[in-house]
């Protein structure tokens, strides 16, 4: 397996603008994770899937973030309208439970609001 | 309010000494532990992890010993390897919920 891909692994874009991020996790994991990390806060959590279906999604910061999964293979993360504080690492990550087994981490996406 | 937190944004040790670094938490309902480790560039990997029922795991040259009267957990790196430089993050769940991690620490291992 390849491994949780995202896309795209850089993404620079004005304030304003909409952005969104992509993520297909590892075949066969029912949980899929959403994480941000910056230099204030480190990693953060942002929300989680289970079976597709949104399971907590308070770490989601304003409603200018959504996310959805579609089906079992494929994420997206969405900011509209992005603002300079969001920029930031945000990751997806997989498991096949939601916290004893590890997540497996995609390399992430480093986003830069300007 | 963090619940998992890392007070050493940083950490430097020559190779072949030991590498500690610390975790708190506040939480003393969490139930499992986990160290990942961070590459630039890259996403976090997993390192190890243990149960709130023991007090020391060990795999191979990392070992991570946890002491639940002081919501404290440590992970020990010995001896120190230059590969070993990365961020670490130390990470918490609840009856297998979702983890919560900490700040991260940098270790950067001095040839």
């Amino acid at each position: 397996d390849a491994g949780v891909i995202q896309s795209p692994r850089h993404e620079v874009t004005e304030m304003g603008q909409e952005v969104t991020l992509r993520c297909k996790p590892i075949s066969g994991h029912d949980y899929l994770f959403w994480y941000r990390q910056t230099m204030m806060r480190g990693l953060e959590l942002l929300i989680y899937f289970n079976n597709n279906v949104p399971i907590d999604d308070s770490g989601m910061p304003e409603d200018r973030f959504s996310a959805k999964m579609p089906n079992a293979s494929f994420s997206t993360l969405k900011i509209q309208p992005s603002e300079p504080r969001d920029s930031a690492v945000y990751f997806c990550a997989s498991s096949e439970t939601s916290g004893l087994n590890e997540q497996f981490f995609g390399p992430g996406t480093r986003l830069t609001v300007l | 309010d963090q619940q998992v937190k890392q007070n050493s944004p940083s950490l430097s040790v020559q190779e072949g000494r030991i590498s500690i670094l610390n975790c708190d938490y506040t939480n003393s309902m969490f139930d499992y532990f986990l160290w990942y480790k961070k590459y630039p560039a890259e996403g976090p990997t997993f390192l190890i992890s243990i149960s709130s029922i023991k007090d020391k795991n060990e795999d191979g040259r990392f070992t991570v010993f946890l002491n639940k009267s002081a919501k404290h957990l440590s992970l020990h790196i010995v001896p120190s390897q230059p590969g070993d430089s990365a961020v670490y993050f130390c990470a918490a769940t609840l009856a297998g919920n979702m983890l919560t991690f900490g700040g991260g620490t940098r270790l950067m291992v001095k040839p």
